[in-house]
């Protein structure tokens, strides 16, 4: 089946550092997303990629649709303690309205 | 504003007992309607999805079924729960034309013992 290879799968960074994760496939999409999930909580949505080649910004949250539809990265600037969690990358297009999930990044701050 | 509620919370139960989780969807009306599993420290897993009353597509075959009675109503059972069965489930809706954009519930874990 389709997969998405997210990497990296966990990150221990200090306070104020900026981050970048990234999700990469072998299978063309043509719509990209990111969600955050809290421990305990589900996963809530923070970017939504609809066309190859677009950036995003949501607050110090950055999202990118890779030009080959194949990927997509995400990056977060002058990272905070909130912004521990999970960071789920996940792409559709393909299979109705299905989405495929990657992995997960963990984020862990220092403050 | 759309809100998606799931009961329980939290819900243990033994070996061979029934489940039914609940998902209840406010604020939209016919919604697609997705039942994820995710297993401690991993993705999400797609077990079921609907796109209307009555209609489910299975994704993976297994002891579990759903079914959605209403429209803003899905519902996730089993008559005889697995060990393999624990996990966070989780509930999601999207809306037509906008189908790749899927909002969760706050889950329910289910401890099998």
């Amino acid at each position: 089946g389709q997969q998405l290879n997210q990497s990296p799968q966990s990150m221990f960074i200090q306070e104020g550092e900026d981050v970048s994760m990234n999700c990469t496939s072998s299978s063309i999409f043509n719509t990209w997303l990111w969600y955050k999930q809290d421990p305990g909580e589900g996963p809530v949505l923070l970017i939504a990629l609809y066309k190859a080649g677009e950036l995003t910004s949501n607050g110090r949250l950055t999202a990118q649709f890779g030009i080959t539809r194949k990927d997509s990265f995400l990056n977060i600037s002058a990272s905070i303690p909130s912004d521990v969690g999970i960071y789920f990358c996940a792409a559709g297009g393909n299979a109705g309205n299905m989405l495929t999930f990657g992995g997960g990044t963990r984020l862990m701050v220092k403050p | 504003s759309q809100t998606i509620h799931q009961w329980p919370a939290t819900l243990v139960q033994p070996v061979g007992s029934p489940l039914s989780l609940e998902c209840t969807v406010e604020g939209t009306s016919n919604p697609n309607l997705y039942w994820y599993r995710q297993a401690a420290g991993r993705g999400l897993q797609l077990l079921f999805y609907s796109v209307g009353i009555g209609q489910i597509s299975s994704e993976v075959p297994q002891n579990l079924s759903a079914s959605r009675p209403q429209d803003r109503q899905f519902i996730l059972s089993s008559k005889k729960l697995l060990l393999s069965d624990s996990g966070f489930y989780l509930c999601a809706w999207s809306v037509l034309g906008r189908g790749y954009e899927q909002y969760f519930g706050p889950g329910t874990r289910l401890t099998v013992t």
